[in-house]
Protein backbone atom coordinates (compact mmCIF):
# COMPACT_ATOMS: atom_id res chain seq x y z
CA UNK A 1 0.00 0.00 0.00
CA UNK A 2 0.99 3.57 -0.58
CA UNK A 3 2.90 5.55 2.24
CA UNK A 4 0.78 8.94 2.85
CA UNK A 5 1.58 11.95 4.76
CA UNK A 6 0.57 14.98 5.57
CA UNK A 7 1.62 18.46 6.49
CA UNK A 8 0.84 19.83 9.39
CA UNK A 9 -0.43 17.12 11.21
CA UNK A 10 -3.16 20.32 13.28
CA UNK A 11 -3.39 23.38 13.45
CA UNK A 12 -5.33 26.08 14.85
CA UNK A 13 -5.96 29.14 12.49
CA UNK A 14 -7.87 32.61 13.09
CA UNK A 15 -10.64 33.35 11.30
CA UNK A 16 -10.29 34.90 7.98
CA UNK A 17 -6.77 33.52 6.69
CA UNK A 18 -6.03 30.38 4.79
CA UNK A 19 -3.77 27.53 5.54
CA UNK A 20 -2.24 25.00 2.93
CA UNK A 21 -2.10 21.28 3.79
CA UNK A 22 0.66 19.32 1.67
CA UNK A 23 -0.18 14.89 0.79
CA UNK A 24 2.80 13.65 -0.01
CA UNK A 25 2.55 10.04 -1.51
CA UNK A 26 5.64 7.58 -1.84
CA UNK A 27 4.82 6.59 -5.50
CA UNK A 28 3.11 7.68 -7.98
CA UNK A 29 -0.69 7.47 -7.96
CA UNK A 30 -3.47 8.04 -10.62
CA UNK A 31 -5.92 9.20 -8.13
CA UNK A 32 -5.70 11.42 -5.84
CA UNK A 33 -8.38 12.94 -3.42
CA UNK A 34 -9.33 15.35 -1.08
CA UNK A 35 -12.02 14.84 1.66
CA UNK A 36 -13.63 16.59 4.34
CA UNK A 37 -14.85 15.60 7.94
CA UNK A 38 -16.45 17.97 10.17
CA UNK A 39 -17.05 17.14 14.08
CA UNK A 40 -18.97 13.82 14.23
CA UNK A 41 -19.51 13.52 11.07
CA UNK A 42 -18.50 10.99 8.12
CA UNK A 43 -16.80 11.75 5.24
CA UNK A 44 -17.22 14.24 2.20
CA UNK A 45 -15.50 14.60 -0.97
CA UNK A 46 -13.87 17.65 -1.86
CA UNK A 47 -12.60 17.22 -4.71
CA UNK A 48 -10.18 15.26 -7.08
CA UNK A 49 -7.28 16.57 -7.80
CA UNK A 50 -6.17 15.89 -10.91
CA UNK A 51 -2.57 16.18 -12.13
CA UNK A 52 -1.62 19.05 -14.24
CA UNK A 53 -4.81 20.21 -14.76
CA UNK A 54 -7.97 21.96 -12.75
CA UNK A 55 -9.45 20.06 -9.69
CA UNK A 56 -12.85 18.64 -10.41
CA UNK A 57 -14.92 19.97 -6.98
CA UNK A 58 -18.04 18.30 -5.48
CA UNK A 59 -21.72 20.01 -5.33
CA UNK A 60 -20.70 22.50 -2.62
CA UNK A 61 -17.41 23.13 -2.82
CA UNK A 62 -15.43 26.27 -4.93
CA UNK A 63 -12.27 26.25 -6.28
CA UNK A 64 -12.02 30.28 -4.47
CA UNK A 65 -12.75 28.46 -1.54
CA UNK A 66 -10.62 25.58 -1.57
CA UNK A 67 -7.76 26.15 -4.72
CA UNK A 68 -6.04 22.52 -5.08
CA UNK A 69 -3.00 22.00 -6.93
CA UNK A 70 -1.19 18.62 -7.91
CA UNK A 71 1.95 19.28 -9.91
CA UNK A 72 3.32 15.86 -10.49
CA UNK A 73 1.70 12.11 -9.54
CA UNK A 74 3.12 11.96 -5.85
CA UNK A 75 2.41 15.60 -4.53
CA UNK A 76 -1.18 17.61 -3.85
CA UNK A 77 -2.10 20.59 -1.76
CA UNK A 78 -5.26 21.82 -0.54
CA UNK A 79 -6.18 25.53 0.70
CA UNK A 80 -8.97 26.29 3.18
CA UNK A 81 -9.15 30.19 2.28
CA UNK A 82 -10.83 32.73 4.19
CA UNK A 83 -11.04 30.65 6.86
CA UNK A 84 -14.32 30.69 9.54
CA UNK A 85 -15.18 28.55 12.52
CA UNK A 86 -17.20 26.00 10.16
CA UNK A 87 -14.35 24.97 8.15
CA UNK A 88 -13.28 22.99 11.49
CA UNK A 89 -12.67 19.57 10.65
CA UNK A 90 -10.12 17.02 9.83
CA UNK A 91 -8.88 16.83 6.08
CA UNK A 92 -8.09 13.64 4.81
CA UNK A 93 -6.15 13.17 1.48
CA UNK A 94 -6.82 10.29 -0.43
CA UNK A 95 -5.24 8.04 -3.11
CA UNK A 96 -6.33 5.34 -5.39
CA UNK A 97 -4.15 2.87 -7.15
CA UNK A 98 -6.82 0.74 -8.38
CA UNK A 99 -10.54 0.32 -8.18
CA UNK A 100 -10.42 -1.80 -5.52
CA UNK A 101 -7.92 0.35 -3.35
CA UNK A 102 -7.90 3.73 -1.60
CA UNK A 103 -6.00 4.45 1.19
CA UNK A 104 -5.97 7.58 3.33
CA UNK A 105 -3.47 10.30 4.48
CA UNK A 106 -2.90 10.79 8.59
CA UNK A 107 -5.24 13.34 8.20
CA UNK A 108 -5.01 17.35 9.32
CA UNK A 109 -6.99 18.60 11.84
CA UNK A 110 -7.76 22.31 12.15
CA UNK A 111 -9.55 23.96 14.08
CA UNK A 112 -10.50 27.82 13.78
CA UNK A 113 -11.20 30.26 16.18
CA UNK B 1 -31.73 8.45 -1.01
CA UNK B 2 -28.67 7.56 1.46
CA UNK B 3 -26.51 5.60 -0.75
CA UNK B 4 -24.56 4.36 2.25
CA UNK B 5 -26.73 3.49 5.42
CA UNK B 6 -25.14 2.15 8.73
CA UNK B 7 -28.12 1.99 10.65
CA UNK B 8 -26.28 1.33 14.57
CA UNK B 9 -24.87 4.96 15.93
CA UNK B 10 -22.91 2.67 19.15
CA UNK B 11 -22.49 -0.52 19.24
CA UNK B 12 -21.17 -2.44 22.56
CA UNK B 13 -19.12 -5.67 22.48
CA UNK B 14 -17.85 -8.36 25.03
CA UNK B 15 -14.04 -8.60 24.91
CA UNK B 16 -13.00 -11.84 22.83
CA UNK B 17 -16.72 -11.81 21.10
CA UNK B 18 -17.57 -11.53 17.80
CA UNK B 19 -19.59 -8.36 15.94
CA UNK B 20 -21.57 -7.51 13.00
CA UNK B 21 -21.42 -3.89 11.72
CA UNK B 22 -24.34 -3.11 9.09
CA UNK B 23 -24.33 -1.71 6.12
CA UNK B 24 -26.89 -1.31 2.97
CA UNK B 25 -26.09 0.51 0.20
CA UNK B 26 -28.11 1.96 -2.70
CA UNK B 27 -26.48 1.70 -6.35
CA UNK B 28 -28.12 1.08 -9.82
CA UNK B 29 -24.34 -0.13 -10.94
CA UNK B 30 -23.87 -3.36 -11.99
CA UNK B 31 -19.94 -2.94 -10.90
CA UNK B 32 -19.06 -1.37 -7.95
CA UNK B 33 -17.19 -2.09 -4.61
CA UNK B 34 -17.40 -1.55 -1.14
CA UNK B 35 -15.13 -0.60 1.54
CA UNK B 36 -15.17 -0.59 5.44
CA UNK B 37 -12.61 1.49 7.45
CA UNK B 38 -11.78 1.96 10.74
CA UNK B 39 -11.31 5.15 12.33
CA UNK B 40 -9.93 5.35 16.00
CA UNK B 41 -9.39 8.52 17.85
CA UNK B 42 -6.25 9.97 16.51
CA UNK B 43 -8.44 10.61 13.42
CA UNK B 44 -6.56 8.07 10.71
CA UNK B 45 -8.60 6.08 8.37
CA UNK B 46 -7.71 2.55 8.30
CA UNK B 47 -8.28 0.18 5.37
CA UNK B 48 -9.87 -2.85 6.03
CA UNK B 49 -11.64 -5.01 3.37
CA UNK B 50 -12.70 -4.42 0.03
CA UNK B 51 -15.64 -6.38 -1.88
CA UNK B 52 -16.14 -6.17 -5.28
CA UNK B 53 -20.02 -6.78 -7.27
CA UNK B 54 -18.46 -9.38 -9.30
CA UNK B 55 -17.11 -11.64 -6.58
CA UNK B 56 -18.04 -14.88 -5.84
CA UNK B 57 -16.57 -15.39 -2.33
CA UNK B 58 -16.98 -13.23 0.79
CA UNK B 59 -13.72 -11.09 1.48
CA UNK B 60 -11.51 -12.07 4.22
CA UNK B 61 -9.03 -10.23 5.83
CA UNK B 62 -7.80 -11.88 9.06
CA UNK B 63 -10.53 -11.31 12.29
CA UNK B 64 -12.27 -9.19 9.36
CA UNK B 65 -15.01 -10.88 7.63
CA UNK B 66 -17.42 -9.02 5.11
CA UNK B 67 -20.58 -10.75 4.76
CA UNK B 68 -21.92 -10.08 1.40
CA UNK B 69 -25.57 -10.40 0.34
CA UNK B 70 -25.75 -8.62 -3.09
CA UNK B 71 -29.78 -9.37 -3.55
CA UNK B 72 -30.22 -7.60 -0.70
CA UNK B 73 -27.55 -4.64 -0.92
CA UNK B 74 -25.86 -5.52 2.15
CA UNK B 75 -22.23 -5.73 2.79
CA UNK B 76 -21.95 -6.39 7.02
CA UNK B 77 -18.76 -6.27 8.67
CA UNK B 78 -18.00 -9.34 10.98
CA UNK B 79 -15.61 -8.87 13.40
CA UNK B 80 -14.24 -12.10 15.01
CA UNK B 81 -12.50 -12.59 18.71
CA UNK B 82 -12.73 -8.44 19.19
CA UNK B 83 -9.91 -6.96 21.04
CA UNK B 84 -9.98 -3.62 22.91
CA UNK B 85 -7.95 -2.03 19.84
CA UNK B 86 -10.94 -2.46 18.12
CA UNK B 87 -12.78 0.27 19.64
CA UNK B 88 -12.95 2.95 16.72
CA UNK B 89 -15.23 4.36 14.37
CA UNK B 90 -16.19 2.07 11.80
CA UNK B 91 -17.15 3.42 7.80
CA UNK B 92 -18.66 1.47 5.14
CA UNK B 93 -17.86 3.49 1.79
CA UNK B 94 -19.40 2.65 -1.78
CA UNK B 95 -16.99 3.20 -5.34
CA UNK B 96 -19.65 3.00 -8.19
CA UNK B 97 -18.36 2.92 -11.60
CA UNK B 98 -20.06 5.67 -12.85
CA UNK B 99 -17.99 7.95 -10.98
CA UNK B 100 -14.82 6.59 -13.00
CA UNK B 101 -12.60 8.09 -10.80
CA UNK B 102 -12.82 6.03 -7.68
CA UNK B 103 -13.85 8.18 -5.69
CA UNK B 104 -15.72 6.86 -2.56
CA UNK B 105 -18.91 7.97 -0.84
CA UNK B 106 -19.52 7.02 3.24
CA UNK B 107 -22.28 5.94 5.38
CA UNK B 108 -22.53 7.65 8.77
CA UNK B 109 -20.13 5.51 11.01
CA UNK B 110 -21.00 2.97 13.92
CA UNK B 111 -19.18 3.71 16.74
CA UNK B 112 -17.82 0.09 18.03
CA UNK B 113 -16.58 -0.14 22.22
CA UNK B 114 -15.07 -3.38 23.35
CA UNK B 115 -15.96 -4.00 26.92
CA UNK B 116 -12.82 -5.55 28.76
Amino acid sequence: SAVISQKPSRDICQRGTSLTIQCQVDSQVTMMFWYRQQPGQSLTLIATANQGSEATYESGFVIDKFPISRPNLTFSTLTVSNMSPEDSSIYLCSVAQSSYEQYFGPGTRLTVT
Amino acid sequence: AQKITQTQPGMFVQEKEAVTLDCTYDTSDQSYGLFWYKQPSSGEMIFLIYQGSYDEQNATEGRYSLNFQKARKSANLVISASQLGDSAMYFCAMRESWAGSYQLTFGKGTKLSVIP
